[in-house]
């Protein structure tokens, strides 16, 4: 069982271009999550989802954008990305929406110059 | 605003000691749960304790819980250099759907 994959494992984008960050799990959790970690803030909330076909959003959901067309995928698109978006990426998954523990991914290191 | 803050923001201990990392938070919680991140990894789940729950134990693991005060407390007792690691405590609270992360503590523990 892998458990949660994410791709890519890092990455160097040019300011304005788009990019989706992809994540999967194998778990056949209902509920996946999206969060970017920096320096000093913890995990943040970008958006999740409770189960296939809803998406909602998290702390952080501004220039970010998910869909959630079945049970095991959930992507984070950039729609253009900024500087600020330099971040480490985690998906994560829990089996409900409700006070799960959650199963982390290994990260996608992002970086926008 | 995050739910939960951690205290110290690092801890730096010789094997054998324990060590004691604390989270405030600021709202009621239905549980609160304590996550373990290696350097350049994921986080990975330790513990959960629930509202109702004063203290659990896993291994060296002990974690408390005081509702009244808002505040947890994770030991972990005869630590090792494999300890060495970032700590969080995540918070999902009372009428919230979703899990908040603290900012976490940095153990080094030297060997």
């Amino acid at each position: 069982i892998a458990g949660i994959t994410q791709a890519p494992t890092s990455q160097i984008l040019a300011a304005g271009r788009r990019m989706t960050l992809r994540c999967t799990q194998d778990m056949r959790h209902n509920a996946m999550y999206w969060y970017r970690q920096d320096l000093g803030l913890g995990l943040r909330l970008i958006h999740y989802s409770n189960t296939a076909g809803t998406t909602g959003k998290g702390e952080v959901p501004d220039g970010y954008s998910v869909s959630r067309a079945n049970t095991d995928d959930f992507p984070l698109t950039l729609a253009s990305a900024v500087p600020s978006q330099t971040s480490v990426y985690f998906c994560a998954s829990s089996e409900g929406i409700t006070a799960d523990t959650q199963y982390f991914g290994p990260g996608t290191r992002l970086t926008v110059l | 605003s995050q739910q939960g803050e951690e205290d110290p923001q690092a801890l730096s201990i010789q094997e054998g000691e324990n060590a004691t990392m604390n989270c405030s938070y600021k709202t009621s919680i239905n549980n609160l749960q304590w996550y373990r991140q290696n350097s350049g990894r994921g986080l990975v789940h330790l513990i959960l304790i629930r509202s109702n729950e004063r203290e659990k134990h896993s291994g060296r693991l002990r974690v408390t819980l005081d509702t009244s005060k808002k505040s947890s407390s994770l030991l972990i007792t005869a630590s090792r250099a494999a300890d060495t690691a970032s700590y969080f405590c995540a918070t999902y609270y009372t009428g919230g759907f979703k899990t908040i992360f603290g900012a976490g503590t940095r153990l080094f523990v030297k060997a």
